[in-house]
């Protein structure tokens, strides 16, 4: 069965605490996504990676960064986290060759900020 | 990529058809229409994708007008666990980003 596995499903965190958020996907896909979810605002793209070591801004970068040293592995890291960063964050992970765009999502990380 | 708009929300009875409509009127001849569902409090599942031709799979069916302009996500006999938000997106084949909107609320009443 494939897999996204996102490291925590709730973190609560201070302002200006440093955040990562860990996602590992086994099924040798090139491209990992992160998004995150906000009522009424659907999902939106913060950053996503085609490849190891490689990245892409998003609709909403500002305030995140990310990190791709391995091909299972995608990480978000919010430097200072601020009250406005609390939201659903959702990891995903895509197969560029063969297309389908089927994208395979983790459970979600929901991260508040106090 | 093309943007989408679908109604925040529909109902449908338990065992008829829920047919979710999606416009996306400024999409250009090598941008796929996708479906997406999530289910409260789980990721996003992917539905069904096409092009131009109707496409059915186990989960659904897809139709997608002659000029492309708009398309419908038809669940033939919806049960109470199709209660989910539904989302439509085109993309480019072999695009490296999937851009989600807000999506349809579908809620399916026993």
């Amino acid at each position: 069965d494939v897999k996204v596995t996102q490291s925590s499903r709730y973190l609560v965190k201070r302002t200006g605490e440093k955040v990562f958020l860990e996602c590992v996907q086994d099924m040798d896909h090139e491209n990992m996504f992160w998004y995150r979810q906000d009522p009424g605002l659907g999902l939106r793209l913060i950053y996503f990676s085609y490849d190891v070591k490689m990245k892409e801004k998003g609709d909403i970068p500002e305030g995140y960064s990310v990190s791709r040293e391995k091909k299972e592995r995608f990480s978000l890291i919010l430097e200072s986290a601020s009250t406005n960063q609390t939201s659903m964050y959702l990891c995903a992970s895509l197969k560029r060759k063969g297309m389908t765009g089927e994208l395979f999502f983790g459970e979600g990380s929901r991260l508040t900020v106090l | 990529d093309a943007k989408t708009t679908q109604p925040p929300s529909m109902d449908c009875a338990e065992g008829r058809a829920a047919n979710l409509p999606c416009n996306h009127s400024t999409i250009s001849g090598n941008e796929y229409v996708y479906w997406y569902r999530q289910i409260h409090s789980q990721g996003p599942q992917y539905i069904i994708h096409g092009l131009k031709n109707n496409e059915t799979n186990e989960m659904a069916s897809l139709i997608i007008t002659e000029d492309r302009k708009s398309s419908t996500l038809i669940l033939p006999h919806a049960t109470l666990r199709d209660t989910a938000v539904y989302y439509c997106i085109v993309r480019v084949a072999g695009a490296n980003n999937l851009f989600f909107g807000t999506g349809t609320r579908l809620t399916v009443i026993p």
